[in-house]
């Protein structure tokens, strides 16, 4: 059965700093898929960046990119210049080819101004 | 812009109550999950459907959790009897196809007293 662990319950950045959010998986399959979502005190998440294991490229998406170690699984968010507006908890979350989407137990971030 | 909508926002039952839960998926979407999230954890998948056929409910304690998806497009998850251990936030999700992007409605706090 494929796990998501993020061994991070709680960081800290200060505002316009970088932080990375760590992520480690474990599965038996070749290809899927890696995501990471951000659920802000709302509570409705929202997709943050997408990979898929087969592409050797690191996604990015403005100040957001990841770092995808596929030997190592594992697939860390790296948020630069940090907004006050990015505080929340982030999941990094695992889809396999059959579409069973699984969560780890989140990192929540908190923005310092 | 479109939305998963979930009802009721919050729900109060006593143990040993039937409880259900109402979800509206964006329209087009194939793929519906419905996920557990108990506070400070991570969603845990409970039922996966990919139009009306359930994909995945490995997670759904059956003796007391039911899931359908009648037609293919809205979703309703029933717990009955209610326990004082399935306080929780219930999260519906959905997504045009496996291995999407998955869009989360804003779930429905359930209290069990």
């Amino acid at each position: 059965a494929q796990t998501v662990t993020q061994s991070q319950p709680e960081m800290s950045v200060q505002e316009a700093e970088t932080v990375t959010l760590s992520c480690t998986y474990d599965t038996s399959e070749s290809d899927y898929y890696l995501f990471w979502y951000k659920q802000p005190p709302s509570r409705q998440m929202i997709l943050v960046i997408r990979q898929e294991a087969y592409k050797q490229q690191n996604a990015t998406e403005n100040r957001f990119s990841v770092n995808f170690q596929k030997a190592a699984k594992s697939f860390s968010l790296k948020i630069s210049d940090s907004q006050l507006g990015d505080a929340a908890m982030y999941f990094c979350a695992y889809e396999n080819q059959g579409g069973k989407l699984i969560f780890g137990q989140g990192t929540e971030l908190s923005v310092k101004p | 812009e479109a939305e998963v909508a979930q009802s009721p926002r919050y729900k109060i039952t006593e143990k040993s109550q039937a409880v259900a839960f109402w979800c509206d998926p964006i329209s087009g979407h194939a793929t519906l999950y419905w996920y557990r999230q108990i506070l400070g954890q991570g969603p845990e998948l409970l039922v996966q459907f990919q139009d009306e056929s359930v994909v995945d409910d490995s997670q759904l304690p059956k003796d007391r959790f039911s899931a359908e998806r009648l037609k293919g497009v809205d979703s309703t998850l029933k717990i009955q009897p209610a326990e004082l251990g399935d306080s929780a936030m219930y999260l519906c999700a959905s997504s045009l196809t496996s291995n999407t992007e998955a869009f989360f409605g804003q779930g429905t706090r359930l209290t069990v007293v």
